[in-house]
């Protein structure tokens, strides 16, 4: 249990189809994040957030929309994708975003696009 | 982002100790080395973190020099579980550089 819990664990949609990855973190963190982790590749960091205002955006594509509602949530929303969009995709928080401090991680969801 | 070199890949085996040491030369002043561990399928799990001379978790020790352009992470007794990868990452806010990290694995 890191604290960080990701849903679902698995997707496999339509590359026409909406769907939406859900992050809770109970850990009283202000900073929230959203990585990529294609096979055989590092992780890349896309979006984060801190204080619920996004302070990155990392040449994401449009196709992906995040959301912050609150410290505690964090969506990312999905639409028209295309299959190198299949990967596991990881959320983090952590206390701030400086001083290098540590993230805590979910278990990721794992994303097929048909 | 301070670049980090570490090797790919380490075999041991059951009740030994692992060191994996971590090259960073152009670390910054206000650089913290983090160490993390990842089991497939899983996110990262934090190891330890530290800035100079030694840290001590329950899991795991750090040991940094006094010139801070290298680290070794030192797994004590490891066991078949504690086959993962594990990555040494060299940052002051939240950009972390990933990298390949080093594939340990532990055999009986």
């Amino acid at each position: 249990e890191t604290g960080v819990t990701q849903t679902p664990r698995h997707l496999v949609m339509g590359m026409t189809n909406k769907k939406s990855l859900k992050c809770e973190q109970h850990l009283g963190h202000n900073a929230m994040y959203w990585y990529k982790q294609s096979a055989k590749k590092p992780l890349e960091l896309m979006f984060v957030y801190s204080l619920e205002e996004r302070v990155e955006n990392n040449s994401v594509p449009s196709r992906f929309s995040p959301e912050c509602p609150n410290s505690s949530h964090l969506f990312l929303h999905l639409h028209t994708l295309q299959p190198e969009d299949s990967a596991l995709y990881l959320c983090a928080s952590s206390q701030a975003t400086g001083l290098g401090q540590p993230q805590h991680f979910g278990d990721g969801t794992r994303l097929s696009i048909l | 982002l301070a670049k980090t070199t570490q090797p790919i890949s380490m075999d041991s085996y059951e009740g030994q100790e692992v060191n994996i040491t971590c090259s960073h030369n152009n670390i910054a002043t206000n650089d913290y080395i983090t160490w993390y561990q990842q089991f497939p399928s899983q996110g990262p799990r934090f190891i330890i973190q530290g800035y100079k001379t030694k840290v001590t978790n329950e899991v795991a020790s750090l040991f940094i020099p006094a010139d801070r352009k290298s680290s070794t992470l030192s797994l004590p007794r490891v066991s078949l579980s504690d086959t993962a990868v594990y990555y040494c990452l060299v940052a002051n806010d939240y950009k972390l550089s990933f990298g390949a990290g080093t594939t340990v694995t532990v055999r009986a």
